[in-house]
């Protein structure tokens, strides 16, 4: 089945311990991007990556890292997360970089820095 | 600057009537994509309809339209026959041009709630 696939699903921790959140595609897409999701605000673009190796920010990518080291996989790293970072996280792909490719998402990680 | 806006927060609509909920975009490039998504309580986001730029015909998925005016620059989804299914928060969002591919911004959203 093809699918964005990105764990865990749920996720609570401390100020300051590193977590990673991987994101895996198996639709050998191109473009992958991780959101954020707070109410009122959207989605709010972090990293985005239109090849191996290649990766820029979004609007918000402060307090993130990520890296594309093969296609299929794109984590999401927080160094040193705080209580602002406390969101919905959607890891998506498309198959190509044109303006008519439509997002997949995956199921989201809740996120909860305390 | 926010280049897509959705200024309804909440919308109600009566099971089987028409909605629109509404999106007007920014940008001066001749060339992007126009994007809905629906996000269900579950969480996960659903690709809807899909417009471009160029198209000249307003898109249509089943239930769903996108009322495109181009020169408005508005791109507003139609719903009709609503089902209480249709219960969710939808996304408006635009590729744009920028540094060698067309990157998606999202609209804050709109909730929808169906009534019996």
């Amino acid at each position: 089945e093809a699918q964005v696939t990105q764990n865990p699903r749920y996720l609570i921790t401390v100020t300051g311990k590193k977590l990673t959140v991987t994101c895996s595609q198996n639709m050998n897409h191109e473009y992958m991007s991780w959101y954020r999701q707070d109410p009122g605000l959207g989605l709010r673009q972090i990293y985005y990556s239109m090849n191996v190796e290649v990766t820029d920010k979004g609007d918000v990518p402060e307090g993130y890292k990520v890296s594309r080291k093969e296609k299929r996989n794109f984590p999401l790293i927080l160094e040193s997360p705080s209580p602002n970072q406390t969101s919905l996280y959607f890891c998506a792909s498309s198959g190509s970089l044109l303006m008519n490719s439509p997002l997949h998402f995956g199921n989201g990680t809740r996120l909860t820095v305390t | 600057a926010q280049k897509i806006t959705q200024t309804q927060p909440g919308m109600f609509v009566q099971e089987k009537e028409a909605v629109t909920l509404d999106c007007t975009y920014d940008t001066s490039d001749p060339s992007y994509g126009l994007f809905w998504y629906k996000q269900p309580s579950s969480g996960e986001m659903i690709f809807l309809i899909y417009q471009g730029s160029y198209d000249q015909q307003n898109a249509t998925e089943g239930r769903y339209s996108l009322n495109f005016q181009k020169a408005r620059k508005s791109a507003n989804l139609v719903i009709s026959a609503s089902q209480l299914g249709d219960s969710a928060m939808y996304f408006c969002a635009m590729r744009l041009f920028s540094g060698g591919s067309y990157i998606p911004t999202f609209g804050r959203g709109t909730s929808l709630i169906v009534h019996p």
